[in-house]
């Protein structure tokens, strides 16, 4: 049973970086099949995805972060990380981790989520 | 992008009744919509994928129906554990979307 978890600043400075880690255990993250993605929660708002990757190293992102995203993966470390740059008030969110299931024909789903990591750009 | 919508946007119900949600997409996605649970302080959980298959382990009193552009949650009886907030999802094209959700409360 793969569960994920987010780890990371909870507190970013306007126009710096946000970097992010999840972890995963219990299970490999170059098993085949399975998307890594991040998907974020604006404060009392819905659902944003972010991107995901593969254990292989083909990324896609949402474009309306125009740019400014980066996922990566180690897989020796069983992790995955965010980087999102020149961080705005508007990229206070909470940020989580899942697991993309490349499913049949369409049933890809998010599952687990980690469960969540609240980050405020402030200075 | 596609849009998804949802409706209603909250709904009051008490224990025992018999809810429906419904989610529309702004184009059609077939069958690619699953539904998600989340409660306050929480990550959201995987209800339905597939617009009608349940998740292991959900109660069988959640069902999905729906493809193309119409989707909706039923919840056959509605139970005290299950007051949330309920968001569908697109996975049928990039940008994956999802719906702006549908809080349940207690009447």
């Amino acid at each position: 049973q793969v569960q994920l978890e987010e780890s990371g600043p909870g507190l970013v400075k306007p126009s710096q970086t946000l970097s992010l880690t999840c972890t995963a255990s219990g299970g490999s993250i170059t098993r085949g099949g399975y998307y890594w993605t991040w998907i974020r929660q604006h404060p009392g708002r819905g659902l944003e995805w972010i991107g995901n990757i593969y254990h292989s190293g083909g990324a896609d992102y949402n474009p309306s972060l125009k740019g400014r995203v980066t996922i990566s993966v180690d897989t020796p470390k069983n992790q995955f990380s965010l980087n999102l740059t020149s961080v705005t008030a508007a990229d206070t969110a909470v940020y989580y981790c899942a697991r993309r299931i490349a499913g049949a024909v369409g049933e890809d789903r998010f599952d687990p989520w980690g469960q969540g990591t609240p980050v405020t750009v402030s200075s | 992008d596609i849009q998804m919508t949802q409706s209603p946007s909250s709904l009051s119900a008490s224990v025992g009744d018999r809810v429906t949600i419904t989610c529309r997409a702004s184009q059609s996605i077939s069958k690619y919509l699953n539904w998600y649970q989340q409660k306050p302080g929480k990550a959201p959980e995987l209800l339905v994928y597939g617009a009608s298959r349940l998740e292991i382990g959900v109660p069988s009193r959640f069902s999905g129906s729906g493809s193309g552009t119409d989707f909706t949650l039923t919840i056959s009886s509605l139970q005290r554990e299950d007051f949330a907030t309920f968001y569908c999802q697109q996975s049928y094209s990039y940008p994956f979307t999802f719906g702006p959700g549908t809080k349940v409360e207690m009447k």
